[in-house]
């Protein structure tokens, strides 16, 4: 079993949906959670990240963990052709993070 | 530019080349991190300093590559001999050195490709 595992994709939605990418990791401990976005031939780049039970909004993004599930998502509102991107699920444990392959979104105009 | 830089940003070597890669942190972050991702997955964990000292290697790093951050800023990435398997995207982290919560940020990464 991996430690971090993501829906598949790729998950393709019309501009101004909202996309629901999924995330679900093996180690209960875990504490710190991150939502990085990265797009093709780039580098990941930290867009949120999570630590207590609930939900977290940052602007258009929010994210929502449940540890006794052992699961986070993202959910993206009112989807935007610039968040065509690679979304990666990142789960830290004492120092280092572990990823999950990422979900590809495109949002079609 | 105050973010994670790293040098080159391309490199192109031939099988049993060595190469050498460098990162330079945030400068306020005393955490670095080696990643090394491949196409179609995630990022994985290479190694990690804490200022100079070399605390974790992944079972991924092999004897052929070595890193070192020799006083405690910047960081290079060393490997002998390449393979094939090497061709990778290898990427730099940073992040600050106290506190439960410490975000990771990555610098442009360093593609590499072994002919």
């Amino acid at each position: 079993q991996k430690e971090v595992e993501q829906n598949s994709g790729p998950l393709s939605v019309p501009e101004g949906a909202i996309a629901s990418l999924n995330c679900t990791y093996s180690d209960r401990g875990s504490q710190s959670f991150f939502w990085y976005r990265q797009y093709s031939g780039k580098s990941p780049e930290l867009i949120m990240s999570i630590y207590s039970n609930g939900d977290k909004e940052d602007g258009r993004f929010t994210a929502q963990l449940n540890k006794a599930s052992q699961y986070v998502s993202l959910l993206i509102r009112d989807s935007q052709p610039s968040d065509s991107a690679t979304y990666l699920c990142a789960v830290k444990g004492d120092y280092k993070l572990s990823f999950g392959a990422g979900t590809t979104v495109t949002v079609r105009a | 530019d105050t973010g994670v830089s790293q040098d080159p940003r391309h490199k192109i070597t031939k099988r049993g080349q060595n190469v050498t890669f460098r990162c330079d942190p945030i400068s306020e972050h005393n955490r670095l991190y080696w990643y090394r991702q491949t196409l179609g997955q995630g990022p994985e964990f290479l190694t990690y300093f804490q200022n100079e000292a070399q605390l974790e290697k992944s079972r991924l790093l092999s004897d052929r590559f070595s890193a070192e951050r020799p006083k405690g800023s910047f960081s290079t990435l060393e490997i002998q001999r390449t393979e094939q398997g090497d061709s990778a995207m290898y990427l730099c982290a940073s992040s600050r050195g106290t506190g439960a919560r410490l975000e990771q940020y990555f610098g442009p990464g360093t593609r590499l490709t072994v002919t």
